[in-house]
């Protein structure tokens, strides 16, 4: 499985501020993912970062509120816009490795927003 | 309308006995099938992958698969106090993966 760090840890952000989570993977991957899970809830997938295009938002998710880069094989950054207490949660950045259809997870950033 | 369930529980085993942890799913198309397991405070951790039909074993897990009755379930013999955590269903298609709400077990010493 790939290993993967995101930064920051933790984070206590002022309302109305953005915040940059950035994912790192030690091995190339194609796809990379972003999921929230807010207390006591499952995973909800916010996009998927292809390099060398657009992310792909689900429904209910905006580039403009959550914009994302992917600018190689084993780096993304997704940022939280705009922030308010709502926001609030713990953000996963996730890989899929090649030749396997499964998922792995980055230990994760949470958010409280003030 | 939810694409995977899970008895959201808590689910609670006295330490030593077989946890049985459910999940169905609703898409025919699904391929894949995945158990993760989530401490409190910790990111998923893959723990179980299956692709066909009947049981799989590792260890102390077994994960059965029925398609026909889009079902897939995680047994967790001889459960330990640290088997306490959420139990994370995963369904995969050709096209995306679909996570169900989690169930809680906890397992009493």
């Amino acid at each position: 499985s790939a290993v993967i760090s995101q930064k920051p840890s933790r984070d206590i952000c002022q309302r109305g501020t953005s915040l940059t989570i950035q994912c790192q993977v030690d091995s190339q991957v194609t796809m990379m993912f972003w999921y929230r899970q807010q207390p006591g809830q499952s995973l909800t997938l916010i996009a998927t970062a292809n390099q060398g295009s657009e992310a792909t938002y689900e429904s209910g998710f905006v580039i403009d509120k959550f914009p994302i880069s992917r600018p190689n094989l084993t780096f993304s950054t997704l940022t939280v816009s705009n922030m308010s207490p709502e926001d609030s949660s713990i953000y996963l950045c996730s890989v899929e490795t090649p030749g396997r259809d499964t998922q792995y997870f980055g230990p994760g950033t949470r958010l409280t927003v003030l | 309308q939810k694409e995977v369930e899970q008895n959201s529980g808590p689910l609670s085993v006295p330490e030593g006995a077989i946890a049985s942890l459910n999940c169905t799913y609703s898409d025919r198309g699904s391929q894949s099938f995945f158990w993760y397991r989530q401490y409190s405070g910790k990111s998923p951790e893959l723990i179980m992958s299956i692709y066909s039909n009947g049981d799989k074993e590792d260890g102390r897990f077994t994960a059965q698969l029925n398609k026909a009755s889009q079902y897939v379930s995680l047994l967790i013999r001889d459960s330990q106090p640290s088997d306490s955590a959420t139990y994370l269903c995963a369904v995969a298609t050709d096209n995306d993966m679909r996570f169900g709400a989690g169930t809680r077990l906890t397992v009493k010493p």
